[in-house]
This record gives structure tokens, C-alpha cells and sequence, in this order.
């Protein structure tokens, strides 16, 4: 069964630095690898998605992963950070009927 | 477009009463529904998931049970609420099986005193 380990409870960074969130997954086939953001108290918001081809992708609010197949990893990224990103980060590998979350990494912004 | 609505957004219900959280989705067809509970600091797990009306996957053994009498609608019951069944509900939709993304619904706090 598939599986994603998101090592990283919490992140605090200062707003304008880099980010680099990271995410491991299990799965063995190839697979379909997500990045969704929530506010508190919100639904999830697709932020990016891999499904094949080139390895780095970008997606939306500056965001880009790059998946890497030999690590098993899909971590997201962003140049600078501003204070509005502060929110929760789910990373997802969605198999054939279901789709898996890891546990979440609270990204806080300082300012 | 395709619209996914939930409902209540928050809900206070005594231990050992009945739950109905009900999802429904506008805009497509035939879509693979799911309920997920996120607890606090423990990430979103999969409750259940539909391929089909009438056709649900349990993945995790509990209080809780979903049906999905129409096709673009997904209902989460118990009979008899626990403490520990308090949390943030969500329910999300997806077009087609494996590749595409999920659409989430804005979420059901429930909290159970």
C-alpha cells in the first residue's frame, strides 16, 4: 500500500527566505504525487501535481517540487516566502481508487 | 464547473448520539468520493472511500460508516457518537482513478461533548 512521511511537524521561517519542504513516499508503481495547502479552518488547496514527464513542476502562489525517483521524495519549494504562505502543507501520492496524505508540516512566517 | 458542498460546516453533538454529515457534488458524473478526518496535529486519514453508488471502501475499522445512496452523494453516519470521534471532517471528489487531483469540500468541524 502506498504510503507518505512528511518529517517535518513544523517550520518556522523569515518571511523573504527560501523554503524547502520535504516529503518521502512509498509506492510501487509509478506514481501520482500531490502538494495541497490549508488555511485553518479551510478545505485543501491544490497547490501542484506530478504525473510524468519533467521532473520539475510548478504549480501555483510561486510553488515548485521536483520529484526525484531515486529518493523517493517530492519536496516543495519556494524562492521567498511571504507572510501570506504561512498555512498547513499536505504532500498526497494518489494510487488507483484512493489518494494518501501525510501527516502535515505548520508552516509559520516571521516577520 | 464542478462544485463540491458540505455540510454543516460545524457541529456540537452529546456522546452517544446519531451523526449525519452529508457531501454532495455538482458538475460531473460517476466521481470517486471520499471522507477523510483530519485530528489536530495528526494529519488527514482516510475514512472511506466510493467508486460507486452504493459501492464503499472502509479503510479504518470504527464508530463511523458512509453510504452513498445517489451518485453525487456521500453521507458519513454513526449511530453513537464518541468522544474521540471529534475532529475536522472533510469530503473530496475525483474525476477519474489514479492520475487526477482531489477537490475538497470546505470541511465539517465536529466536536463531540
Amino acid at each position: 500500500a502506498q504510503s507518505v512521511t512528511q518529517p517535518d511537524i513544523h517550520i518556522t521561517v523569515s518571511e523573504g527566505a527560501s523554503l524547502e519542504l520535504r516529503c518521502n513516499y512509498s509506492y510501487g508503481a509509478t506514481p501520482y504525487l500531490f502538494w495541497y495547502v490549508q488555511s485553518p479552518g479551510q478545505g485543501l488547496q491544490l497547490l501542484l501535481k506530478y504525473f510524468s514527464g519533467d521532473t520539475l513542476v510548478q504549480g501555483i502562489k510561486g510553488f515548485e517540487a521536483e520529484f526525484k525517483r531515486s529518493q523517493s521524495s517530492f519536496n516543495l519549494r519556494k524562492p521567498s516566502v511571504h507572510w501570506s504562505d504561512a498555512a498547513e502543507y499536505f504532500c498526497a501520492v494518489g494510487a488507483f481508487n484512493d489518494m494518501r496524505f501525510g501527516a502535515g508540516t505548520r508552516l509559520t512566517v516571521k516577520p | 464547473s464542478q462544485t463540491i458542498h458540505q455540510w454543516p460546516a460545524t457541529l456540537v453533538q452529546p456522546v452517544g448520539s446519531p451523526l449525519s454529515l452529508e457531501c454532495t457534488v455538482e458538475g460531473t458524473s460517476n466521481p470517486n468520493l471520499y471522507w477523510y478526518r483530519q485530528a489536530a496535529g495528526r494529519g488527514l486519514q482516510l475514512l472511506f472511500y466510493s467508486i460507486g453508488i452504493d459501492q464503499i471502501s472502509s479503510e479504518v475499522p470504527q464508530n463511523l460508516s458512509a453510504s452513498r445512496p445517489q451518485d453525487r452523494q456521500f453521507i458519513l453516519s454513526s449511530k453513537k457518537l464518541l468522544l474521540s470521534d471529534s475532529g475536522f471532517y472533510l469530503c473530496a471528489w475525483r474525476r477519474d482513478r489514479g492520475s487526477t487531483e482531489a477537490f475538497f469540500g470546505q470541511g465539517t468541524r465536529l466536536t463531540v461533548v
